[in-house]
């Protein structure tokens, strides 16, 4: 059982370049988002995209784009990429909301992003 | 607004000593979920509780406890007799919905760090 798998695990870019982390979830999750992680701050949210063919903006969504390809597949998408946006990202997925779960969201491992 | 502190950036102890980890939150909602993840060197995000607003029993799992105190708005986690893999940055995290969908605000992480 794979949970949430996210490639690359590593990249480097040069500034003006695009790029797109690909997520996706075996876990038949109708939710998934994505977050950074910047040195000393917790995980914000990007976007997120509560259920196939919805996304919204979550807490800092300038700079970047998202795709939900279908159930599985949550895509982002950075297409300018700035110094700005070198970031750990996570990807994560979550059951419907009226179920109950002990683990709320499962993580992604992180791709580590630096922009030079 | 939601808001997490864990004013706490780093700790340090020797292992086997007693080590709590302290979050305060602030929220206007009556219905809320208070989460702790743990973030280990290797960088991937492991949930270890969720408590509901309406739940303030401690909880005990293993050599971690969790003290949640609505009156002080505090969600503290106590690790008893730590040990060197409990190195980690642990994150607290607020939500007023049970997946911790959408709007899960993390606070910035303490990082603890435990000598052999």
């Amino acid at each position: 059982n794979a949970g949430v798998t996210q490639t690359p695990k590593f990249q480097v870019l040069k500034t003006g370049q695009s790029m797109t982390l690909q997520c996706a979830q075996d876990m038949n999750h109708n939710s998934m988002y994505w977050y950074r992680q910047d040195p000393g701050m917790g995980l914000r949210l990007i976007y997120y995209s509560a259920s196939e063919g919805t996304t919204d903006k979550g807490e800092v969504p300038n700079g970047y784009n998202v795709s939900r390809l279908n159930k599985r597949e949550f895509s982002l998408r950075l297409e300018s990429a700035a110094p700005s946006q070198t970031s750990v990202y996570f990807c994560a997925s979550s059951e419907d909301r009226i179920t109950y779960s002990n683990q709320p969201q499962h993580f992604g491992d992180g791709t580590r992003l630096s922009i030079l | 607004a939601q808001k997490v502190t864990q004013a706490q950036t780093e700790i340090s102890v020797v292992e086997k000593e007693d080590v709590t980890l302290d979050c305060v939150y602030e929220t206007r909602d009556t219905t809320y979920y208070l989460f702790w993840y743990k973030q280990p060197p290797s960088g991937e995000l492991v949930f270890l509780i969720r408590r509901n607003s309406f739940d303030e029993q401690n909880e005990i799992s293993g050599r971690y406890s969790w003290n949640f105190q609505k009156s002080t708005s505090s969600f503290n986690f106590t690790i008893t007799a730590s040990q060197v893999v409990d190195s980690a940055v642990y994150f607290c995290a607020l939500s007023d919905d049970p997946t911790g969908a959408n709007n899960l605000f993390f606070g910035t992480g303490t990082r603890l760090t435990v000598i052999p």
